[in-house]
């Protein structure tokens, strides 16, 4: 069975300071993974996406994530945080076959401090 | 934006009613998807859909029915709503062509 760990629940960072955002997942065979993020009282925004190719993948709003096989992660990071991406943000893993059913860790709650 | 709209998006109701929650979209798309959101647990599946009458079961499917009578519908029915059914619910379409699920804005059910 498919899982996902974000082991961090909260996380609080300065406006202009790195992020990173940790993601285990637990797949049987090659995985697709998603970063999505998700403001308060709104749904989910994809923030980027890993199916194959390079292993390091950009997305919106400043977004990277990078695909380590041997272990088993998908870290989100962004160079400068703006007090805008504060959000609960979600990892998940997928087959990407027909039906694509997903798996969701249980979230990170980003907090920026000004 | 996928075109998915939800409704209610709020909705406040008593224990041992039953209650059906919608979810529309425009684009055509095959896979329709529920979720549920609960605090510490992401977003846990429900049930889904891959075609009109074609639904299956996901991770959390006790308590909870669907029906895909059109291929713009998705009816998520509580038969009997329960206090541990109150929650977020999220309804996503499967874009085949990117392979990436689009959600919905959500509903807030509240089982008093």
């Amino acid at each position: 069975a498919q899982s996902v760990t974000q082991p961090d629940i909260h996380i609080t960072v300065s406006e202009g300071a790195s992020l990173e955002l940790r993601c285990n997942y637990s797949y049987g065979a090659t995985p697709y993974l998603f970063w999505y993020v998700q403001s308060p009282g709104q749904g989910l925004q994809l923030l980027l996406k890993y199916f194959s190719g390079d292993t390091l993948v950009q997305g919106i709003k400043g977004f990277e994530a990078e695909f380590k096989r041997s272990q088993s992660s998908f870290n989100l990071r962004k160079p400068s945080v703006h007090w805008s991406d504060a959000a609960e943000y979600f990892c998940a893993v997928g087959a990407g076959n027909a039906g694509n059913m997903l798996t969701f860790g249980g979230g990170t709650r980003l907090m920026v401090k000004p | 934006d996928a075109g998915i709209t939800q409704s209610p998006r709020h909705k406040v109701t008593e224990t041992g009613t039953p209650v059906t929650l919608r979810c529309h979209q425009t684009e055509n798309h095959r896979y329709m998807y529920w979720y549920r959101q609960d605090p510490g647990h992401g977003l846990r599946l429900i049930h889904y859909s891959y075609g009109v009458k074609d639904t299956d079961k996901g991770e959390v499917s006790d308590g909870y029915s669907v029906s895909r009578s059109k291929t713009e519908d998705f009816l998520l029915t509580l038969e009997s709503a329960t206090s541990s059914q109150t929650s977020v619910y999220f309804c996503a379409i499967s874009d085949r062509a990117t392979d990436t699920q689009y959600f919905g804005p959500g509903t807030r059910l509240t089982v008093l």
